[in-house]
């Protein structure tokens, strides 16, 4: 069965670094989303994707974070300057077309900030 | 804005219990709601949907209910085994129609332990 993966599973990073979180989507999907996972809290909405451009984004996601589908298959999410209260789980979500219900999530990557 | 709540935060029962997982949320003009499963440091796994038009979903031995007059979802969980011990997170979504957007709002989750 078609899986969402993600890459690395666990980053660790200075305070200050810019980093890059890698996703790749099931294949034919078309809406990507990122979400996030503090150690103890709620999964929280950073932003979604689609036709090459974000169609929502949270108050989270502020200028320090971007993202893009740089080929056919990738999704990625870039922090320019990493923070200590950035230190999350990560989670790429992705969904097939408008009509469908459910968005599949991949196995999420740690992001540590030292 | 949307708050999603479970309750309770955790629970520990004993082998062959059935068991309830309480999930409310605040605005009950949603889309659909969603059951997900997390093993400690690890994804989310989905294990039920329910459509705002429908009552019920069942999934071998999980039964997740929506009344979304009431803004209340319960995970009926029958015959525990210690495998089902993890982290149970109930989300739910606005819709097209609703001015709403993709997002999924989350609760924060109620940790099982199925003792053996």
């Amino acid at each position: 069965e078609p899986e969402v993966t993600q890459t690395p599973s666990h980053q660790v990073t200075q305070m200050g670094q810019e980093v890059i979180l890698r996703c790749v989507p099931i294949s034919n999907h078309l809406y990507f989303y990122w979400y996030r996972q503090i150690l103890g809290q709620k999964v929280e909405f950073l932003v979604s994707f689609y036709n090459n451009e974000i169609s929502e984004k949270s108050e989270i996601f502020d200028d320090q974070f971007s993202v893009e589908r740089p080929d056919g298959s990738n999704f990625t999410l870039k922090i320019r300057s990493t923070k200590l209260e950035d230190s999350a789980m990560y989670f790429c979500a992705s969904k097939p077309r408008t009509d469908s219900y459910e968005q599949y999530f991949g196995p999420g990557t740690r992001l540590t900030v030292t | 804005k949307q708050e999603v709540t479970q309750i309770p935060a955790a629970l520990s029962v004993p082998e062959g219990e059935n068991l309830v997982l309480n999930c409310s949320f605040t605005d009950s003009a949603i889309y659909n709601l969603q059951w997900f499963r997390q093993d400690p440091g690890k994804g989310l796994t989905s294990l039920l949907l329910i459509q705002s038009s429908q009552r019920e979903q069942t999934s071998g031995r999980l039964n997740a209910s929506l009344d979304k007059s009431s803004g209340r979802s319960t995970l009926y969980i029958a015959a525990s085994q210690p495998g089902d011990s993890a982290t149970y997170l109930c989300a739910v979504r606005r819709g097209p129609f609703q001015g709403g957007s993709e997002k999924l709002v989350f609760g924060k989750g109620t940790k099982l332990t199925v003792n053996p």
